[in-house]
């Protein structure tokens, strides 16, 4: 079972920052708070993942509470193209411990 | 594109016959997984390889389903007698572990399955 509890479903303006939360109150020490997308039809896309830390790339940014048991993806400037299914994803990343456990995630829809 | 590609991209075949799939994964990626979605769910674990060993199966692998890696690059699912329950994407992934690497995974774009 999924460790992340996600909303099904969020709405944002295009040209404004979409910011998607994701609860993983359960998660251990060891365990890496992942983001995925997914596009209609298309495989799942990598966006970003941390521990602890607040991280940032090209995609977007990735801010974890200080206790970890919540986080927050944030897309800066949606655009149309951002809609899709978004996946926040618990893993450790120990031995043994490799496979991606996806919930229902969150349908993000651009709007214009 | 993530450099991890899939063959065929779509897939139609009656009840009772036999499907193969191909993976090709990145090519520095020592790592192969496997995943099946159906309609409205998110990605289900099935099978991973390290190299060309299969360390991991999921109960949803069922005996008529088996995933080869001989030579640990490609990667072969095989579904032998389909039946319409197994009409899915399949979806490939791959990942390299080494040093600090933090063994990412990379998705292809999926083998679409309907079985009539």
């Amino acid at each position: 079972d999924a460790k992340t509890t996600q909303p099904p479903s969020m709405d944002c303006a295009e040209g404004r920052a979409a910011n998607l939360p994701c609860n993983h109150s359960t998660i251990s020490g060891n365990e890496y708070v992942y983001w995925y997308r997914q596009i209609h039809s298309q495989g799942p896309q990598y966006i970003i993942h941390g521990l602890k830390n607040n991280e940032t790339n090209e995609m977007a940014s990735l801010i974890i509470t200080e206790d970890r048991k919540s986080s927050t993806l944030i897309l800066p400037h949606a655009t149309l193209r951002d809609t899709a299914v978004y996946y926040c994803i618990v893993r450790s990343h120990i031995q043994g411990a490799q496979k991606l456990v996806f919930g229902q995630g969150t349908r993000l829809t651009i709007n214009p | 594109d993530t450099g991890v590609s899939q063959d065929p991209r779509h897939k139609i075949t009656k009840r009772g016959q036999n499907v193969t799939f191909r993976c090709d994964p990145i090519s520095e990626h020592n790592r192969l997984y496997w995943y099946r979605q159906t309609l409205g769910q998110g990605p289900e674990f099935l099978t991973y390889f390290q190299n060309e060993a299969q360390l991991e199966k999921s109960r949803l692998l069922s005996d008529r389903f088996s995933a080869e890696r001989p030579k640990g690059s490609f990667s072969t699912l095989e579904i032998q007698r389909t039946e319409q329950g197994d009409s899915a994407m399949y979806l490939c992934a791959s990942s390299s572990r080494t040093g600090s690497n933090t063994d990412t995974q990379y998705f292809g774009p999926g083998t679409r399955l309907t079985v009539l």
